[in-house]
């Protein structure tokens, strides 16, 4: 059973840059048609794509983070990571990864972990 | 991109069928057969329920179902039970020259 686990300061101060990686377990993150991709979930709101990367190091963005954001990929360790830049506290949210095949669904997710942006 | 407008909240009594929209346009749900649903309950991660607008993975039950017709998706629950209680998500692939997603502004779905 694939499964995915979030991790990383659950405190980050403004302006400063957010930073997790998510561990996949159960299955390789290499090859196949799969995509690994970044979601997040402001409290008590609803939920946006922030982007995907392929096992190659392919990425894409969802144009309005695009300029803070970097995804990245670490095949040896079966991880991929989220780096967002001068963060706010409209960043604040829980930060989901999951998988998706290309143009497809999200079929398996993480558990979510909290980021809080505050000093 | 915007998100998809999906109506604030829902209701139903147990065993009635509900139907949850999803409205996009042309460029998202309209455009592309790749709508999807998740259903999210208080402090857990999404649950895929229909991919491709109208597929049911393995182990979802079959009182979901999907449909689309032009630029609104649909969701049905059927049969509604108490455990349907929990938020819906609709979500669809968005552009033809890079991989971009939507999701929609999520819906309430109480059982009465």
């Amino acid at each position: 059973q694939l499964q995915l686990q979030e991790s990383g300061p659950g405190l980050v101060k403004p302006s400063e840059t957010l930073s997790l990686t998510c561990t996949v377990s159960g299955g390789s993150i290499s090859g196949s048609s799969y995509y690994w991709g970044w979601i997040r979930q402001p409290p008590g709101k609803g939920l946006e794509w922030i982007g995907s990367i392929y096992y190659s190091g392919s990425t894409y963005y969802n144009p309005s983070l695009k300029s803070r954001v970097t995804i990245s990929v670490d095949t040896s360790k079966n991880q991929f990571s989220l780096k967002l830049t001068s963060v706010s506290a409209a960043d604040t949210a829980v930060y989901y990864c999951a998988r998706h095949w290309v143009a497809g669904a999200f079929d398996y997710w993480g558990q979510g972990t909290l980021v809080t942006v505050s000093s | 991109q915007s998100a998809l407008t999906q109506p604030a909240s829902v209701s139903g009594s147990p065993g009635q069928s509900i139907t949850i929209s999803c409205t996009g346009t042309s460029s998202d749900v309209g455009g592309y057969n790749y709508v999807s649903w998740y259903q999210q309950h208080p402090g857990k991660a999404p649950k895929l329920m229909i991919y491709d607008v109208s597929n049911r993975p393995s182990g979802v039950s079959n009182r979901f179902s999907g449909s689309k017709s032009g630029n609104t998706a649909s969701l049905t629950i059927s049969g509604l039970q108490a455990e349907d209680e929990a938020d819906y998500y609709c979500s669809s692939y968005t552009s033809s020259s890079t991989l971009v997603y939507v999701f929609g502004t999520g819906t309430k779905v109480t059982v009465l």
